[in-house]
């Protein structure tokens, strides 16, 4: 079974600049999340989807981060206009919710360097 | 904020038993205890996690006590490649789930 996919890996751009990411869930999975993970830290819960609807986006930032997952299956994460402090790894990850207790599959995440 | 106190660090020799306590103390009653672990530029993994019962899975098991206010990961025979972050975290099913800064555990030769 293929896993979360992300793209790209590696990304590095000027402040005020935006940025979009790319993910992939594991096919069949109706839930998918963005995480932030900033380093030294666990990943914080940017945003959950259910199928293509948004299910918690309390800590998106929302001024300067969307998230869209059209069709239910892929979603993107743009950042726009982006700044030094968004410097992170933005994780996706996606579960199966048949039973509550599923587990989130990670993908391998992708580093964003702000300068 | 995350509801669980991790040490920060943590060393273990390769083989032997590597013991990982967490602290929950305000776990509330339908709350499950998961553990997952990060290792180097990766995203993190799955490992195993529990509602009152100990649990074991051929990665490791988790113990959590009576009370349920804390548990303890163990990893039966430490490899090199154990080495990792490992994060306990409390949810009401895995749709929700609240990281702390985890465990740093280095498995040493």
């Amino acid at each position: 079974e293929a896993g979360v996919a992300q793209s790209p890996r590696y990304k590095i751009i000027e402040k005020r600049q935006s940025v979009a990411f790319w993910c992939n869930p594991i096919s069949g999975h109706a839930t998918l999340y963005w995480y932030q993970q900033i380093l030294g830290q666990g990943p914080k819960l940017l945003i959950q989807f259910q199928n293509n609807g948004v299910v918690d986006d309390s800590q998106l930032p929302k001024d300067r981060f969307s998230a869209e997952r059209l069709k239910g299956v892929d979603s993107t994460l743009k950042i726009q206009p982006a700044k030094l402090e968004d410097s992170a790894v933005y994780l996706c990850a996606s579960s199966n919710q048949l039973v509550p207790t599923d587990t989130q599959y990670f993908g391998p995440g992708t580093r964003l360097t702000v300068l | 904020d995350a509801k669980t106190t991790q040490p920060p660090s943590m060393d273990c020799a390769e083989g032997r038993a590597a013991n990982l306590p967490c602290n929950h103390s305000t776990i509330s009653g339908n709350e499950y205890v998961y553990w997952y672990r990060q290792i180097h530029s990766q995203g993190p993994q799955y490992i195993i996690h529990g509602l009152k019962n100990n649990e074991t899975n051929e990665m490791a098991s988790l113990i959590i006590t009576e009370d349920r206010k804390s548990s303890t990961l163990i990893l039966p025979h430490a490899t090199l490649r154990d080495t990792a972050v490992y994060y306990c975290t409390l949810s009401q099913g895995a749709q929700k789930l609240v990281f702390g800064q985890g465990t740093r555990l280095t498995i040493n030769p």
